[in-house]
Parts: structure tokens; sequence; C-alpha cells
């Protein structure tokens, strides 16, 4: 079974850069599957943040494109999520999670599917 | 962006009775592959969420075959032929055949 951890602080103050780290056992992350953010506001439901396939494919939410960054280290066996310049909107439950790939011949690249393992989540607050 | 709404957004149900939830989205999710990208997941209160079905309609690893999926194009059901006390939480639609991907607002399932 596929296990997931994040990890990062708690707490970040208003136009920093939350950094979150999702720590992956014991799968070996160099394979073919995505890999995964998606948070949850307090009380509310779902937003799919972004991607990363294994070879570096990356997919993100237009919503956060450009304040979003995700990356992986094999070395380490996890992945990263970097969002710059925080509001209190971005409050919320992170989660990583694995996701599946399947082809598609417009993009003419694997594409992610749904997230099948998910970690436990973070509470990031944004405050200052 | 495909919206996806669920209906209801609450639902009693008595211990051992069926339960349905609808999720309708605003565009058809039939991707060019021919396959459908209709997952359901369920969240428990306190846990994070966990995946019940994709592709309308197939169970994942472990999942009670007390759940279904059905449906087509853009109107799908989850169905629970007899609720046990550990199906309360929230239940999500989520289309993953067009980006940005999206959830459903959760469908919360309790006991009367």
């Amino acid at each position: 079974q596929v296990q997931l951890q994040e990890s990062g602080p708690g707490l970040v103050k208003p136009s920093e850069t939350l950094s979150l780290t999702c720590a992956v056992s014991p799968y070996s992350i160099n394979s073919s599957y995505f890999w995964g953010w998606i948070r949850q506001p307090p009380g509310k439901g779902l937003e799919w943040i972004g991607s990363i396939y294994y070879n570096g494919y990356t997919y993100s939410n237009p919503s956060l494109k450009s304040r979003v960054t995700i990356s992986l280290d094999t070395s380490k066996n996890q992945f990263s999520l970097k969002l710059t310049s925080v509001t209190a909107a971005d409050t919320a439950v992170y989660y990583c999670a694995r996701m599946g790939a399947y082809y598609d011949n417009n993009w003419g690249s694997p594409l992610p599917r749904e997230p099948d393992y998910w970690g436990q989540g973070t509470l990031v607050t944004v405050s200052s | 962006d495909i919206v996806m709404t669920q209906t209801p957004l609450s639902s009693p149900v008595t211990l051992g009775q069926p339960a349905s939830i609808s999720c309708r989205s605003s565009q058809s999710l039939v991707h060019s592959d021919g396959n459908t990208y209709l997952s359901w997941l369920q969240q428990r209160p306190g846990q994070p969420p966990r995946l019940l079905i994709y592709k309308i309609s197939n169970r994942f690893s472990g999942v009670p075959d007390r759940f279904s999926g059905s449906g087509a194009g853009t109107d799908f059901t989850l169905k629970i032929s007899r609720v046990e006390a550990e199906d309360v939480g929230v239940y999500y639609c989520m289309q993953v055949t067009q980006f940005p991907y999206t959830f459903g607002q959760g469908t919360k399932l309790e006991i009367k």
C-alpha cells in the first residue's frame, strides 16, 4: 500500500511562500504515476492544485498556475509544493496524493487520473 | 471550467436502507479516448478523502460492493445499497476529463 505524508510549516505570513513536502513510501515516485496536490479550506470543498509526472510533466490549476511550483526529489522519494504570495484565502488543509496516468493523443503526453492514495493532510494557516 | 453539481447536499438515511447521490456536470465528461473520467470519493469525519469509484462504475481496491456507480455523459449517480454506520461522511464527485480538474460541492450522508 502506498503511504504519503505531508510536512511543512503550519503557519505562513501573508505575501510569503507556502512550502510543503510529501514523503512517499514504500512506492518509488520514479514510476508511471502522477503525484498531486489538492487542498480543502476549512469546512469547504476540494480544489485540485496541480500534479507532476515522474519525468517532470507538470499541470496546474490555472486559478493558481502563476503562483504554483511542483517538483520531484527522487533521491529522497518525495515531491514538493511551493505557493507564492499567499493570502488568507490560501488557508486550507493541503493533501498530497498519487494519481494514475492516461495518455492523451491531443496533448501528446500523459495526463493525471483520479487520486487513488492520499496523505493525511496538513493544515496551513495564512496569518500575520 | 467544468462545474460539478451534486444533489442532495444533505442526505439523512436509515441504517440498512439505500442511499443515492447525483452528480451533474456542466459539460460532457466523455474524453476523446472514449473513456469518461468521473470518480466518487468518500471523506469520513476527520479523515482524508478516499477513492471509491473511478471511470463511472469501477470500484477501487477494497471498496465494498454495496457501493456502485452509474451514468453517462453529464449525469452520474452513486448508490449505496444498504447504508452502514461507517458510511457517514461527505461524498464528492470529481472529473479528470478536462483541465482544471473539478469536484462537486459534496453531499453529507448522515444517519437518521
